[in-house]
């Protein structure tokens, strides 16, 4: 079955750096792209990044772009996410999620168990 | 971009009952790119609907969507008690690529 596992959330101080991993098993990792969405504790979902299934491209939302980098290692069947320049407005829970196509967002069909990170010095 | 609006905010229910949330976007969805998604406190959100009509895989049939354009609707035909959870709807094919609605809680009234 789609198994995807988060790791490397945290408390860290603002203006600091933390780097996000999703390891995926139960299917074929290098044909789907990959998102990552988060969720502000008590608030709804936010959609972060997504990455093409060779890593091609990738896609940002405003609020994170210049400051966040997705990439995947298709050989480990691992997602990254990179986070620089930490504000308090990024304490949330990180989801990974698998897409059902390759090279487009469309929808999230499977979801890891999130990851808090939280920002505050 | 486009902007999703749920209602409400909160519905209040007894099991057994039929529950309709409502989605509507501040432009026209295109080719009906709506899915919704249901969340229970301390877990991931799991997809119910895509192509604002399609049952993904393992969802009861008494979860139905419906709608296109800007209004898209969610019906639970008769809640169970499992049901009871924050659903949201989100929206894709536009730009940015996918964003959500704000959420509908169905409590147990």
């Amino acid at each position: 079955q789609v198994q995807l596992v988060e790791s490397g959330g945290g408390v860290v101080q603002p203006g600091g750096s933390l780097r996000l991993s999703c390891a995926a098993s139960g299917f074929t990792f290098s044909h789907y792209g990959m998102h990552w969405v988060r969720q502000a504790p008590g608030k709804g979902l936010e959609w972060v990044a997504f990455i093409r299934y060779d890593g091609s491209n990738e896609y940002y939302a405003d609020s994170v772009k210049g400051r966040f980098t997705i990439s995947r290692d298709n050989s480990k069947n691992t997602l990254y996410l990179q986070m620089n320049s930490l504000r308090a407005e990024d304490t949330a829970v990180y989801y990974c999620a698998k897409d059902q196509m390759a090279t487009t967002t469309t929808f999230f069909d499977y979801w890891g168990q999130g990851t808090l990170v939280t920002v505050s010095s | 971009e486009i902007v999703l609006t749920q209602s409400p905010g909160t519905l209040s229910l007894s099991p057994g009952e039929r529950a309709t949330l409502s989605c509507r976007a501040s432009q026209s969805v295109s080719s009906s790119y709506l899915a919704w998604y249901q969340q229970k406190p301390g877990q991931a959100p799991r997809l119910l609907i895509y192509g604002a009509s399609s049952r993904a895989t393992g969802i009861p049939d008494r979860f139905s969507g419906s709608g296109s354009g800007t209004d898209f609707t969610l019906t639970i035909s008769r809640l169970e008690p499992e049901d009871f959870a924050v659903y949201y709807c989100q929206q894709y094919g536009s730009s940015p690529p996918a964003t959500f609605g704000g959420g509908t809680k169905v409590e147990i009234k």
